[in-house]
């Protein structure tokens, strides 16, 4: 079920602009992992965090794990219109066998 | 990367028939695949945990006689949709985790139920 906060639910991007979501929980995660899913596709993963503080980069994206281990943030950088889809934060149960506990995602659409 | 493909893409039945869809990891050897549905605008709500050579686990409210998941390889999770009824139709999702790895997704699989 879900239990990670996401937000905002939706945005509308200009090409050109920087784009920011957030996750948060109630509870630790030691991982926290970023997909992107577009219409009708599976979710690709985006950015994997391991460590508390980490700031990670994946050409315009990037992803840090809060010092809590109970958020994360995604940004993306001088947004492009292929940057529309749906973004996800997810947080893998080790001792579930890596069962994902997703947020309820984030819509970018381009404003009209 | 590690890929994960899903077949069919999209399948259309007839109520009553049964519908199975394929989900391999084409380059790893997934110890673990998970079965989603996903809603209009939601996110994904997972089924069902397939491990291979054991039976699936499923979640709270999830019938698995209605569900069936096979998990005969490290490569290889079937999830047959049985006696499909409208209310079946929806977007399915695999996903496969290997010891070493995060979870990759197949391209899922639009089922619609006439």
């Amino acid at each position: 079920g879900q239990q990670l906060n996401q937000s905002p639910q939706s945005m509308f991007i200009q090409e050109g602009e920087d784009v920011s979501m957030n996750c948060t929980s109630s509870s630790i995660f030691n991982t926290w992992l970023w997909y992107k899913q577009d219409p009708g596709e599976g979710p690709v993963l985006l950015i994997a965090l391991y460590k508390a503080g980490e700031l990670t980069s994946n050409g315009r994206l990037t992803a840090q794990f809060g010092i809590t281990r109970k958020d994360s943030f995604l940004n993306i950088s001088a947004s492009i219109p292929s940057d529309v889809g749906i973004y996800f934060c997810a947080g893998p149960r080790r001792a579930a066998g890596n069962k994902l506990t997703f947020g309820g995602g984030t819509r970018v659409l381009v404003k009209p | 990367g590690a890929v994960v493909s899903q077949h069919p893409s999209w399948v259309i039945c007839k109520s009553g028939t049964s519908v199975k869809i394929e989900c391999r990891s084409l380059d790893f050897q997934a110890t673990t695949m998970f079965w989603y549905r996903q809603f209009p605008k939601q996110s994904l709500m997972l089924m069902a945990t397939s491990n291979e050579g054991s039976k699936a686990t499923y979640e709270q409210g999830v019938e698995k006689d209605k569900f069936l998941i096979n998990h005969a390889s490290l490569t290889l999770s079937t999830l047959t949709v049985t006696s499909a009824h409208p209310e079946d139709s929806s977007f399915y999702i695999c996903s496969a985790n290997s010891v070493n790895t995060e979870a990759f997704f197949g391209q899922g699989t639009r089922l619609t139920v006439v």
